[in-house]
């Protein structure tokens, strides 16, 4: 099983259509975890950190559940420069801040 | 502003040759930088964490002996890429972070490398 498992999509939406993107995790041990965002041939972005109680960043919220080892984003709203890769990122426990990286989710918001 | 640059952005070589990639970070002195490697439609897989003034700690099939890594100063690490193959042909991309939680990684623009 792969550590980070994410539907490598895509995923094409109308403007303003809601989309959300699920994530697992093989490492119970995995103490952070986050969403990065990759646009076409450039390096990743931090989008958003996740929390156990969920988080909301705008348009933007994430949630995670320790217990099934499941993350998701959701996008409101979405917008024509939402379209990107977006990446479910963990960090175990212990580690010098080794991030591990899913493949991604790629998004392709249309007008 | 960019939080850290690499040079050169692109580069494309003949087989054999090696190829040295800068990492700077322009916002704080970054005692630990990352190196990763993304292969098309793949995910960036970690190569070695960089320790300033100290060797690099390599990831599992990583070569230290072809890619060599250099911290030597708070804001500099290079990555050599020695004998280069077509297969090293990737996008390298370096990171620092500002923190000794690692809560953030901010991450270089990369250097797609094509070896001919």
């Amino acid at each position: 099983r792969k550590e980070v498992e994410q539907d490598p999509g895509p995923f094409n939406v109308p403007e303003g259509a809601t989309v959300a993107f699920n994530c697992t995790y093989s490492n119970s041990a995995s103490q952070s975890f986050f969403w990065y965002r990759q646009d076409c041939r450039k390096e990743p972005k931090l989008l958003m950190s996740v929390y156990s109680s969920g988080n909301e960043d705008g348009r933007f919220t994430a949630q995670l559940n320790r217990a099934s080892q499941y993350i998701s984003l959701l996008i409101r709203d979405s917008k024509l420069s939402d379209s990107a890769t977006y990446l479910c990122v963990v960090r175990s426990r212990g580690s010098q801040g080794n991030l591990i990286f899913g493949k991604g989710t790629k998004l392709s918001v249309k007008p | 502003g960019a939080v850290v640059s690499q040079h050169p952005s692109w580069v494309i070589c003949k087989s054999g040759t090696s190829v040295k990639i800068e990492c700077r970070s322009l916002d704080f002195q970054a005692t630990t930088m990352f190196w990763y490697r993304q292969f098309p439609k793949q995910s960036l897989m970690l190569m070695a964490t960089s320790n300033e003034g100290s060797k690099a700690t390599y990831e599992q099939g990583v070569e230290k002996d072809k890619f060599l890594i250099n911290h030597a100063s708070l804001t500099l690490s290079t990555l050599t890429v020695t004998s280069a193959h077509p297969e090293d042909s990737s996008f390298y991309i370096c990171s620092v972070t500002r923190d000794i939680l690692f809560n953030e990684q901010f991450f270089g623009p990369g250097t797609r490398l094509t070896v001919l």
